[in-house]
């Protein structure tokens, strides 16, 4: 099955920087969701596009749908310890029962 | 929190025997899958349902049957568990068609 390209696969940075993340896709999609997903729980929804070339907010993430619906970015600002996790991308096409096609995950991990 | 609960949350079980997982929602959302999650390949899609007695395959079906007799209860059932089997099960919930997926917490299983 297709999965999604997501990159960088992990990521180390220090407390206060920013952040950059993205997820390329061979297929369009119609909708992109973006999930974090810390140890020994499931993934949490953070930030859902729906429309091509959609910028979208959520604090001090940001996450837009690409142009070409192949691809989406998520960006942090500002990291903090509490965003380390494992970040996810999905895909999700329509007439197809919301089923979702997922990234491979960024793990990010801060340092102080 | 979507109000999704996974039973177990963890579950040891023999090569050989049949093994239920549940998912129960209180959201009253049509959609709802069952995902696997292992190194190296992310979450992926095995079974979902459409609606009450609505199923079908996802990619990695193999091995796995669902049964939905009603609106808030999704199984997923091995019917004679392999230590490929091995891996940590999420279920999902969606309310419609193209929007966001909300995951439980997960239910971890080891076929020794």
């Amino acid at each position: 099955g297709q999965q999604l390209n997501q990159s960088p696969q992990s990521m180390f940075i220090q407390e206060g920087e920013d952040v950059s993340m993205n997820c390329t896709s061979s297929s369009i999609f119609n909708t992109w969701l973006w999930y974090k997903q810390d140890p020994g729980e499931g993934p949490v929804l953070l930030i859902a596009l729906y429309k091509a070339g959609e910028l979208t907010s959520n604090g001090r993430l940001t996450a837009q749908f690409g142009i070409t619906r192949k691809d989406s970015f998520l960006n942090i600002s500002a990291s903090i310890p509490s965003d380390v996790g494992i970040y996810f991308c999905a895909g999700q096409l329509t007439g197809t029962a919301s089923k979702l096609t997922f990234g491979t995950g960024t793990r990010l991990q801060v340092t102080l | 929190d979507a109000g999704i609960t996974q039973s177990p949350r963890h579950k040891v079980t023999e090569t050989g025997t049949p093994v239920t997982l549940r998912c129960h929602q209180t959201e009253n959302h049509r959609y709802m899958y069952w995902y696997r999650q292992d190194p190296g390949h992310g979450l992926r899609l095995i079974h979902y349902s459409y609606g009450v007695k609505d199923t079908d395959k996802g990619e990695v079906s193999d091995g796995y049957s669902v049964s939905r007799s009603k609106t808030e209860d999704f199984l997923l059932t091995l019917e004679s568990a392999t230590s490929s089997q091995t891996s940590v099960y999420f279920c999902a919930i969606s309310g419609r068609e193209g929007t966001e997926a909300f995951f439980g917490q997960g239910t971890r299983l080891t076929v020794v």
